[in-house]
């Protein structure tokens, strides 16, 4: 078992530029969950998704928006990336949203 | 909104001491999980305390849940440099169901 994977691992993007991250996961989760981690501020929720079909906003949800593919992948998407989106995002999943949550290894984004 | 406070923010040990991370919520919790990330890693979990008042111990490290299950904290016994890492709390108060969590304590440890 791969566990939680995304890609990519590192990205550099200037202002106003778009990209996907991509988060997979093998474990037959049902939620899914992204997070952005800056330092000093711990994890913030951006968006989850408690079960295939269905996604919420987290914390900080602006500038971002999700796509819950099937049940194995939950994907980020910047539309217009801002420098203050320059942050490490992790991915994570669970059985049930009440439940442990199992980290992917985090994509780290700097937006110039 | 839910809120969940941890302190400190860093803790510098020498090998040998003992460490300990306090964590506070802003509302009554229905359970409370334990996150470590190493430098550069991702977070993994630990452990969750749901029972008012639950102390739980995995070797060198003790976990308590508070009486009114507002607080937890993690104490390390006679810290390793294999502790070194951040430390997170996550707490979830009831009906809410997302996980909040703390700001992380980084605790390092000098050989």
């Amino acid at each position: 078992n791969a566990g939680v994977t995304q890609t990519p691992k590192f990205q550099v993007l200037k202002t106003g530029q778009s990209m996907t991250l991509q988060c997979a996961q093998d474990m037959n989760h049902n939620s899914m969950y992204w997070y952005r981690q800056d330092p000093g501020m711990g994890l913030r929720l951006i968006y989850y998704s408690a079960s295939e079909g269905t996604t919420d906003k987290g914390e900080v949800p602006n500038g971002y928006n999700v796509s819950r593919l099937n049940k194995r992948e939950f994907s980020l998407r910047l539309e217009s990336a801002a420098p203050s989106q320059t942050s490490v995002y992790f991915c994570a999943s669970s059985f049930w949203s009440q439940e442990t949550q199992y980290f992917g290894p985090g994509t780290r984004l700097l937006v110039l | 909104g839910q809120q969940v406070m941890q302190i400190p923010q860093y803790q510098h040990v020498q090998e040998g001491e003992d460490f300990t991370t306090y964590c506070n919520s802003s509302t009554t919790l229905s359970n409370i999980q334990w996150y470590k990330q190493r430098p550069g890693g991702h977070p993994v979990f630990l452990i969750q305390l749901v029972k008012s008042g639950e102390v739980k111990k995995q070797k060198r490290l003790t976990f308590q849940f508070g009486e009114a299950k507002k607080n937890s904290s993690l104490h390390i016994t006679a810290t390793q440099t294999t502790d070194v890492g951040t430390y997170f709390c996550a707490g979830r108060s009831g009906g809410y169901n997302k996980l909040i969590f703390g700001a992380g304590t980084r605790l390092a440890v000098h050989p």
